[in-house]
């Protein structure tokens, strides 16, 4: 069974351009959720998407922003990037994420911003 | 999500047992302890769960306090690829979505 996908795994930008990374859940899971580290804070949970909606949101600005397809694969994006968001960017994917559940997480996209 | 409380950091020598801790005291009824691990680059990789039992699965046991302020996860033989950062998480995971909220964790060195 194939594991959570990401692409790509290495970005680099300038400040004010916008990204947009993806996620390939484990097949037949249907949330994804995303997550920020940085060496400063740690991992920082962003957002959790379940049959496309938007479930439950971390305390991150408007620039953040992601969207679950009906194939479950999820994409996020981030727009007006600055110099601290400089990350590597999670995603975790479960089979239903509620009760009892554990996360698969895939190798990250390391995004770095110049 | 409860605070947990790990150590910085620990030593461990190949083939004997590790045994990190976590204190967990202002756990809820509805809330599990969950371990995770995080090898340099690469994203976590989950190890066990539990609630008020203890657990033992493949890679690891789960021992939970009576009152549940604190647990311990073993690896019974470590080897050098157990090297990395283990996080001890405390999540209600109920109906509707959860998060994971992680801490510093403890960065495992297993010794040759």
């Amino acid at each position: 069974k194939a594991g959570v996908t990401q692409t790509p795994r290495y970005l680099i930008k300038t400040r004010g351009q916008q990204v947009t990374l993806s996620c390939s859940p484990i097949s037949g899971h249907r949330s994804v959720s995303w997550y920020q580290q940085t060496p400063g804070q740690g991992l920082q949970f962003l957002f959790e998407y379940f049959s496309e909606t938007q479930r439950n949101k971390g305390n991150f600005p408007g620039r953040f922003s992601g969207r679950q397809f009906s194939n479950s694969r999820s994409e996020m994006n981030v727009s007006t990037l600055e110099l601290g968001d400089s990350a590597l960017y999670l995603c975790a994917s479960s089979f239903s994420a509620g009760i009892n559940e554990k996360l698969f997480f895939g190798s990250g996209t390391q995004l770095s911003v110049l | 999500d409860a605070k947990t409380t790990q150590p910085t950091s620990m030593d461990c020598a190949e083939g004997r047992a590790a045994n990190l801790p976590c204190n967990h005291s202002t756990i809820s009824g509805n809330e599990y302890v969950y371990w995770y691990r995080q090898i340099h680059s690469q994203g976590p990789q989950y190890i066990i769960h539990g609630l008020k039992n203890n657990e033992t699965n493949e890679m690891a046991s789960l021992i939970i306090t009576e009152d549940r302020k604190s647990s311990t996860l073993i690896l019974p033989h470590a080897t050098l690829r157990d090297t990395a950062v283990y996080y001890c998480i405390v999540t209600y995971s109920g109906a509707g979505s959860y998060q994971l909220t992680f801490g510093k964790g403890t960065k495992l060195s297993v010794i040759p």
